[in-house]
This record gives structure tokens, sequence and C-alpha cells, in this order.
């Protein structure tokens, strides 16, 4: 019983490298999300995506960038990175319609130097 | 204006004291309600939800909802020193798929 997996679940990047975090669940959730986490901001919506080949912005997309290929798989490609996108990444999936528990990742705890 | 706002805290209290947690929020067609339960350097965990108006208790936990206020709330009988921890609430519509967090609130049970 997997859930939503997350890797990796640390990273450190230099300014201006790009990077993919990964997101994986075995629910066969059409709805997936990303979150970004920071102290007194709570969470944020990233991206989401509400079924293969479908993605939309939420609430703080710029400098991300997610492509959905399958049911399972939702990556999260930071573009250039900088130090303002040092945070706590989620993902989360669920079912659509009338779900009421979105199943979240462990988290990828990214620091941007 | 957040559509969600919650007190972030933080809030501690002594074992077997009662906590209260709330929320409010000004979106009218938010129909299911949701508290999570966030321990540090974890995913949010679903705690129990609530369809509409009304209350519902678990355990030593009951959520209630007050739709003509809009306001939400949880509570937190005999606390433990185990419910330390960050409650997240969280709303959504009958129809949409997103889920609108409040910023969470910071609990820390003291033994």
């Amino acid at each position: 019983n997997a859930g939503v997996t997350q890797t990796p679940k640390f990273q450190v990047l230099k300014t201006g490298q790009s990077m993919t975090l990964q997101c994986a669940q075995d629910m066969n959730h059409e709805y997936m999300s990303w979150y970004r986490q920071d102290p007194g901001m709570g969470l944020r919506l990233i991206h989401y995506s509400v079924g293969a080949g479908i993605t939309d912005q939420g609430e703080v997309p710029n400098g991300y960038n997610v492509s959905r290929s399958t049911t399972e798989d939702f990556p999260l490609r930071l573009l250039s990175a900088a130090p303002s996108q040092t945070s706590v990444y989620f993902c989360a999936s669920s079912s659509p319609g009338t779900a009421t528990e979105a199943f979240f990742g462990q988290g990828t705890r990214l620091t941007v130097v | 204006q957040k559509e969600v706002e919650q007190d972030p805290g933080p809030l501690s209290v002594p074992e077997g004291a009662i906590v209260s947690l709330n929320c409010t929020y000004s979106n009218s067609a938010f129909q299911y309600f949701m508290w999570y339960r966030q321990y540090s350097r974890k995913g949010p965990e679903l705690l129990m939800y609530t369809y509409s108006s009304g209350n519902k208790e678990d355990g030593r936990f009951t959520a209630q909802v007050d739709k003509s206020s809009k306001y939400i709330s949880l509570f937190i009988r005999d606390s433990q020193p185990s419910d330390s921890a960050t409650y997240l609430c969280a709303m959504r519509t009958n129809t949409g798929n997103q889920f609108y967090f409040g910023t969470g609130t910071s609990l820390t049970v003291i033994p």
C-alpha cells in the first residue's frame, strides 16, 4: 500500500540549476496536485491535473512546469532554481467529484543556494 | 483576502486540556469541511471531515460547521502529547476538485 510516493526526500540545488521532483500514486486517482509549504503561508497550490494529458496552473505556478503522461505519475520541474523556491514540496492525489480525502506524499525538502 | 483563514498559533496547552481550533471562510459554495493533521516532517493526513453543517464526533475529536457564520471548529478533548502537530482545515465545493487549505495551527501538548 504505497499510496503517494515522492522522490527525492531532500535536495540541495545551486541557483540556476534545473531538476525534476517525482510523484507517483498507485490508487488510480485522476486528480493530482503539487503544493509548496512555507512557514506562515500554509499549503499553496502550484499546478494540478484532472487526468492524463490535462494540467492547469494553481496559485503560484511561476518557475515550475508539469506534465501528466500517465494516471500514475505527475512530475514537477524546476526550470531554473532560485532561492525563493526553497521550500517543502508536497504532491497529493484524490478521486474527483465528492472525495473528502487528499492523499499526500512525504514531501521533498528543497534548498536552493 | 484568502478564501480560508486560520490562526497559525502556536498553541501550547497542558495534557488533558480541551483544545479548540478554528477556521473561517468566505466561499459559501464550500460543502465539504476537513481537518488534516501534520506531524513534523511528514505529509498531512486526513483526521476527519463533515459534509455541510452540523457536528461530527470521532473519539476525542469533534468537528463543527456553522455555515451561517462561515466558521468551522475542531475540538480535542483530553489532549495528549501525541496530539502535538499542525492542524490544517481544508474545504471544497460539491463540484470542484480543488482543496482549499488554511495555513495550519501548530499545537503542542505539554505532559
